[in-house]
Parts: C-alpha cells; sequence; structure tokens
C-alpha cells in the first residue's frame, strides 16, 4: 500500500494567517493527489484535484502543489470558514486509495 | 447519489453488513470505496470494488476481515467487517473518490458494545 504522511496534525491559527499543509508519499504518485476538506458532522469536500487544480467554486486563496512525492495545500488568508479538518487522498494505485492523517485547522 | 443502510449495534466478536445503493447509471463503472472514520479521528480508506467488474481491492490492514461484494444488477454495493472489536466502532462510508461523479453516502454508524 502506499503510505500518505501528513503534518502537522493539529495547526493553531488566525483569521488572515497564511497556512501551509504538507502531504508526503512513500513512493512517486505523480499529480495522483486531491485535498480534502471536512467539518463536523459532514461528508469530506475536494477542493484540490491533480494536486494543484481546484474545484469548481473553491476560493482562490486555497492553492495546491507538488508533484512525485511531496505536496502542499496552501490557505492564504484563512477565513472563519475554513477552520476544518483537512486531508490529502492519493489515487496513483487507483481503485486502491490512501488518505493522510489529517489536519485539524484549529482556531489559534 | 448513494444511499446507506442505518446504524447498527453489534457484539464483539460478531460481523456486521453495511449496504451503499447506487442510484445512476455511471457509478457501476467507477470505483465504490467503503471509508471509515472512528470517534475522533481520520479518515481511513479500507476497501472497494468496481461494480461493473465485481473487481475488489482491499487495504492490507483489512485484507482479512472485510468482504466487499455487489448484487447481481451491480447497483448495491456491501460491505461486511467481521471480528468486531470495540476499536471498529465508527462512521463507515460509502464513496467515490476520484472518478465519475464525486459522491459520499451518508454514513453507517456502527456501534460494537457488549
Amino acid at each position: 500500500d502506499i503510505q500518505m504522511t501528513q503534518s502537522p496534525s493539529s495547526l493553531p491559527a488566525s483569521v488572515g494567517d497564511r497556512v501551509t499543509i504538507t502531504c508526503r508519499a512513500s513512493q512517486d504518485i505523480g499529480n495522483d493527489l486531491g485535498w480534502w476538506q471536512q467539518k463536523p458532522g459532514k461528508a469530506p469536500q475536494r477542493l484540490v484535484y491533480r494536486a494543484s487544480t481546484l474545484e469548481s467554486g473553491v476560493p482562490s486563496r486555497f492553492s495546491g502543489s507538488g508533484s512525485g512525492t511531496e505536496f502542499t495545500l496552501t490557505i492564504s488568508s484563512l477565513q472563519p470558514e475554513d477552520f476544518a479538518t483537512y486531508y490529502c487522498l492519493q489515487h496513483k494505485s487507483y481503485p486502491l486509495y490512501s488518505f493522510g492523517q489529517g489536519t485539524k485547522l484549529e482556531i489559534k | 447519489q448513494l444511499v446507506q443502510s442505518g446504524a447498527e449495534v453489534k457484539k464483539p466478536g460478531s460481523s456486521v453488513k453495511v449496504s451503499c445503493k447506487a442510484s445512476g447509471d455511471s457509478f457501476n463503472k467507477f470505483a465504490i470505496s467503503w471509508v471509515r472514520q472512528t470517534p475522533g479521528q481520520g479518515l481511513e480508506w479500507m476497501a472497494g470494488v468496481i461494480p461493473i467488474f465485481g473487481s475488489t481491492h482491499y487495504a492490507q490492514r483489512f485484507k482479512d476481515r472485510v468482504l466487499v461484494t455487489t448484487d447481481e444488477f451491480a447497483t448495491t454495493v456491501y460491505m461486511e467487517l467481521r471480528g468486531l472489536t470495540s476499536e471498529d466502532t465508527a462512521l463507515y462510508y460509502c464513496a467515490t473518490l476520484s472518478r465519475g461523479p464525486l459522491d459520499w453516502g451518508q454514513g453507517t454508524l456502527v456501534t460494537v458494545s457488549s
């Protein structure tokens, strides 16, 4: 199985901050990675696919980058609605997948 | 759209079988995955199936305890988890994660308690 290592697990931040979340893959996955956001009591929603392409309707303050084994999700200026948990998900090994451990973005 | 069966309460050592009905022709061509979320924890991919082919795939840590099947019409997917322990208490989702229309079921809460 491809392992995804995500960091940090918890990220205290304030509205207006710029934050970055990192995922590392245990082997080269090209750009077969998505970033998902989950709010309490809700199913996750994908924000980014192919490592750097924003889903329709996702604000431009979100950006994804990376390829191979290192990937980042950056939020340029945190808004109150961005406080949630974020996951990376690789699909290089489709139809097998693996998630990162998650990053909980918390209000500082 | 993916619609799951209702909540279950099970005894330790027993099994649970959760269903996921897919409406819409396009779902049977793409992998439907089972993902679980334990209380306060992250998402964990467990297994998946491409209904039209019936081909199943399992995460290494679940391959001995999980069985994924489909009905004869390839419209309903089932996930059976055997040898339940309290650590299997979780919300179980079916979902399409990267190909075809992305969707998640509403989740099925499985509680394991004596």
